[in-house]
């Protein structure tokens, strides 16, 4: 039972350079999302879904675009890679928006230099 | 809106002695409130929820949290804490109203324990 599975698991970019991070659940959960996980700021919302072919901005959505085309994928791209765009990114998923347990993938440490 | 307020950036506690973390929230209607935990270098887990049952929640590995909402806290305990509880813990807040984040998440709470 893979659960949430995100690839890769690390990188390292030159500013400017683009690349897009996979999230892929197994669940058939509805909800998906992007966090970026930074020093004593908890996880900040970058984008979400609620579903197939949709997707929302949520607090910190400036310099990443995403895409669900399938219920299972939820992909978080970043056009022109920056210094600050140096974090750890997290995806989730869940079957509800209220109530209901998040479940999150291992994390993809990203460099940008 | 909806945030999420962890009163302690970090904690440490000797082994077998009870573990408090704090947690303070701001809600407009009644909320749902979670603590995860992430152990260095992985995802998170959900340790508790509360959702409007009862005040008191228990959880995974021991972990219990009351909501009060008096207080508009939610904070975790312990009675003993182990070795592998240390990691870093983070609170979260969900309601239906901020139409652009359903899960807040507090700045985290980093536990060690001491042998």
């Amino acid at each position: 039972n893979a659960g949430v599975t995100q690839t890769p698991k690390f990188r390292v970019l030159k500013t400017g350079q683009s690349m897009t991070l996979l999230c892929a659940q197994d669940m058939n959960h509805e909800y998906m999302y992007w966090y970026r996980q930074d020093p004593g700021m908890g996880l900040r919302l970058i984008h979400y879904s609620v579903g197939e072919g949709t997707t929302a901005k949520g607090e910190v959505p400036d310099g990443y675009n995403v895409s669900r085309l399938k219920k299972q994928n939820f992909l978080l791209g970043l056009e022109s890679a920056a210094p600050s765009q140096t974090s750890v990114y997290f995806c989730a998923s869940k079957e509800s928006r209220m109530n209901t347990e998040a479940f999150f993938g291992q994390g993809t440490r990203l460099t940008v230099v | 809106a909806q945030s999420v307020t962890q009163l302690d950036s970090h904690v440490s506690v000797s082994e077998g002695t009870p573990v408090l973390l704090r947690c303070n929230y701001s809600s407009s209607y009644s909320p749902s409130l979670f603590w995860y935990v992430q152990h260095p270098n992985k995802g998170l887990q959900l340790l508790l929820k509360y959702t409007s049952a009862a005040t008191l929640v228990k959880g995974i590995n021991g972990f219990e949290a009351e909501f009060k909402k008096s207080e508009t806290s939610f904070h975790l305990t312990k009675p003993s804490a182990h070795m592998s509880d240390a990691a870093e813990y983070f609170c979260v807040v969900s309601d239906l109203v901020d139409d652009n984040n359903d899960m807040r998440f507090g700045a985290g709470t980093r536990l060690t324990v001491k042998p």
